[in-house]
């Protein structure tokens, strides 16, 4: 079974600074990766996604994702917080053929971003 | 602009009753699910399903039931509410363009329910 690890429920940085979410897998196949945000009283968006190719993944925002295959990592980054980031993080991992071809994602527990002034 | 929309933003009912959440997208996706999130726990799926009138049992089914009668609507079933089923409930769709494909998923804005 796949699983995913986010390390740190809660995360406080200040405007300007470095954004670091952890996120750690776990498969037993080669893993689709995503990262979702959640802003306050709102449904989840689509930050980025890995699964093929380039390593590096560059999503909306400015945030990025560097999938580390030896580290089982896909840890989101961003160079410089806004207070508009402020919002909950999901990192998912998306199971491989599924009856019917859909893509079940499982999620992590989600790290909620505090960016401070 | 792409768009899952959830009957009720907010909704209070009682012990016992049995509640209806509705979700209709308007992408014409083959795939459309049910999660339930509380803090701590993440999103948890509830069911899925990847064509009219078929579904799975995603993690946590027990208490919940589905239907799907057209691709554009799936409807979540709790059968006799409890207070444990208190929650927010995210509804999702996504296409299918092939096995393998790993499509994003859409969502909803949620529907959070208290169960008193």
């Amino acid at each position: 079974a796949q699983s995913v690890t986010q390390l740190g429920s809660h995360v406080s940085v200040s405007e300007g600074a470095l954004v670091l979410l952890r996120c750690n897998y776990s498969s037993s196949v080669p893993p689709y990766l995503f990262w979702y945000v959640q802003y306050p009283n709102q449904g989840l968006q689509l930050l980025l996604k890995y699964t093929t190719g380039a390593t590096l993944v560059k999503g909306i925002n400015g945030f990025e994702a560097e999938f580390k295959k030896s580290e089982t990592s896909f840890h989101l980054t961003k160079p410089s917080a806004h207070m508009s980031d402020a919002a909950e993080y999901f990192c998912a991992v998306s199971d491989q053929g599924l009856t019917g071809g859909g893509n079940k994602l499982t999620f992590g527990t989600g790290t909620q971003l505090k960016v401070e002034l | 602009d792409v768009k899952v929309t959830q009957s009720s933003r907010y909704l209070v009912k009682r012990t016992g009753e049995k509640v209806f959440l509705e979700c209709v997208q308007d992408m014409d996706h083959e795939n459309m699910f049910w999660y339930r999130q509380d803090p701590g726990l993440g999103l948890r799926l509830i069911y899925f399903s990847y064509d009219v009138k078929m579904k799975e049992k995603g993690d946590i089914p027990e208490g919940y039931s589905v239907s799907r009668e057209k691709k554009e609507r799936f409807s979540l079933i709790l059968e006799s509410a409890s207070t444990n089923q208190t929650s927010m409930y995210l509804c999702a769709s996504s296409s299918f363009t092939g096995t393998y494909s790993y499509n994003e998923q859409f969502f909803g804005p949620g529907t959070r329910l208290t169960v008193l």
